[in-house]
C-alpha cells in the first residue's frame, strides 16, 4: 500500500468511448502526476499538477484530458482514443522538492486496452 | 534533449551480487533515483542519489557520477523476490515541469536458483 489509489485497475474501451481513470491520494502531498507505461518503453510523463495547477503538459495528445479538482485527487478523461493508447496508466504523487527528496509514490495503475 | 540508457535484461544468481549501471544526458540535474518495478506492480522507491558517492541502504546501495552522468544499482546477498525491474531515473530541473522524472526502458533482473 503506497498510499496511492487508481481506479479502475482494469478497463476496456472502444475507439468511440468516453470513460475516466481516477486517481487520489492519502499522503498529503502537493503534486500528483499522470504517467504512461508502455510494453519496451520508459515511463512516459504526461502531465504534472502542482497545487492543483497544471505546470507541465508534455505534448500529449488532446483525446486525453486531465482534470484536478484538490491536491488529493486526479482523472484523466479519455474519449476516442485509439488502439497505441492501450498502456498502464500509473498516478505518482510527490512532497514538496524544497524540503525533501520529492521521491514518486505510485498507484498499482489502471490497465487500459483499447479495442 | 534527455536519454536514459540502462540494460535491458540481467541474470544473477541468488546470493550472489550484481550491479546495475544507468548513464543519462540531460539538458539539467538535480538527483537520480532508483525504483524497483515487480511486475503487475507500482514502482516502489530504493534510493536517491543527488551528490557523487555511494550510498547504503540495507542490501542495496546506489552510487552516482555527476562529471560521468553514471550511475549504479548494487544488490547484494540476492534473494528471489529481487527478481523485478530496476528503474533509474532523472529529475531535470530545465525541463519545464515541476519535478516529473524522466525514467530509463528499466532492466529486468532474473534471480536464478
Amino acid at each position: 500500500e503506497t498510499g496511492v489509489t487508481q481506479t479502475p485497475r482494469h478497463l476496456v474501451m472502444g475507439m468511440t468511448n468516453k470513460k475516466s481513470l481516477k486517481c487520489e491520494q492519502h499522503l498529503g502531498h502537493n503534486a500528483m502526476y499522470w504517467y504512461k507505461q508502455s510494453a519496451k518503453k520508459p515511463l512516459e510523463l504526461m502531465f504534472v499538477y502542482n497545487f492543483k495547477e497544471q505546470t507541465e503538459n508534455n505534448s500529449v495528445p488532446s483525446r486525453f484530458s486531465p482534470e484536478c479538482p484538490n491536491s488529493s485527487h486526479l482523472f484523466l478523461h479519455l474519449h476516442t482514443l485509439q488502439p497505441e493508447d492501450s498502456a498502464l496508466y500509473l498516478c505518482a504523487s510527490s512532497q514538496d522538492t524544497s524540503v525533501n527528496t520529492g521521491e514518486l509514490f505510485f498507484g498499482e495503475g489502471s490497465r487500459l486496452t483499447v479495442l | 534533449g534527455q536519454n536514459i540508457d540502462q540494460p535491458t535484461e540481467m541474470t544473477a544468481t541468488e546470493g550472489a551480487i550484481v550491479q546495475i549501471n544507468c548513464t543519462y544526458q540531460t539538458s539539467g540535474f538535480n538527483g537520480l533515483f532508483w525504483y524497483q518495478q515487480h511486475a503487475g506492480e507500482a514502482p516502489t522507491f530504493l534510493s536517491y542519489n543527488v551528490l557523487d558517492g555511494l550510498e547504503e541502504k540495507g542490501r542495496f546501495s546506489s552510487f552516482l557520477s555527476r562529471s560521468k552522468g553514471y550511475s549504479y544499482l548494487l544488490l547484494k546477498e540476492l534473494q528471489m523476490k529481487d527478481s523485478a525491474s530496476y528503474l533509474c531515473a532523472v529529475r531535470d530541473p530545465t525541463g519545464g515541469g515541476a519535478d516529473g522524472l524522466t525514467f530509463g526502458k528499466g532492466t529486468h533482473l532474473i534471480i536464478q536458483p
